[in-house]
């Protein structure tokens, strides 16, 4: 039982470049989640999935995208990298209703954007 | 914007001291969460009070929740130098469907 498993664990990009982060979760949970956590601050909600087939947009949604694969997958692309997205990429999943319970975190992805 | 604001920023402890951390929030809440941070690690949920309970209780921690002031305050007693970590509020709003995190108590216990 893996847990939350999240790939690359770093990366550096040159603006402009595009990439996708991976989440997969092993606990058949149904919400899953991505966060941004920035030096000396919390987390900030990008997006989240309550089920498989759906995504809404969390608190910063601007400059990403992502996709619900299956209930087990959760990805996070940037299409066009800028400086202001260094920071390090969390991704979450829960079980039951979204937001409403426990959540269960990846180790994390730091991405520098220069 | 953050929902949970937590207070100190930062403390700093003897091992056996009593730690204690503070939470606001804005909202009306389902419940709120704590949740514990290694440096460079992801989260670790610790223990979770609904908007119904006063006080719960996780081994060495104390959590109570007082919805009248929008605040909550985690205890963790005796603490270990194991326990250097951040420390997290989440609330759960009623009208949303994520966890909405606060800024964060950075703890160092000293051995």
């Amino acid at each position: 039982n893996a847990g939350v498993t999240q790939t690359p664990k770093f990366q550096v990009l040159k603006t402009g470049q595009s990439m996708t982060l991976q989440c997969a979760q092993d606990m058949n949970h149904n919400s899953m989640y991505w966060y941004r956590q920035d030096p000396g601050m919390g987390l900030r909600l990008i997006y989240y999935s309550a089920s498989e087939g759906t995504t809404d947009k969390g608190e910063v949604p601007n400059g990403y995208n992502v996709s619900r694969l299956n209930k087990r997958e959760f990805s996070l692309r940037l299409e066009s990298a800028a400086p202001s997205q260094t920071s390090v990429y969390f991704c979450a999943s829960g079980p039951g209703k979204a937001g409403g319970n426990e959540q269960y975190f990846g180790p994390g992805t730091r991405l520098t954007v220069t | 914007s953050q929902q949970g604001e937590e207070d100190p920023q930062a403390l700093s402890i003897q091992e056996g001291e009593n730690a204690t951390m503070n939470c606001s929030y804005k909202t009306s809440i389902n419940n709120l969460q704590w949740y514990r941070q290694n440096s460079g690690r992801g989260l670790v949920h610790l223990i979770l009070i609904r908007s119904n309970e006063r006080e719960k209780h996780s081994g060495r921690l104390r959590v109570t929740l007082d919805t009248s002031k929008k605040s909550s305050s985690l205890l963790i007693t005796a603490s270990r130098a194991a326990d250097t970590a951040s420390y997290f509020c989440a609330a759960s709003d009623t009208g949303r469907r994520a966890l909405t995190f606060g800024s964060g108590t950075r703890l160092q216990v000293q051995p």
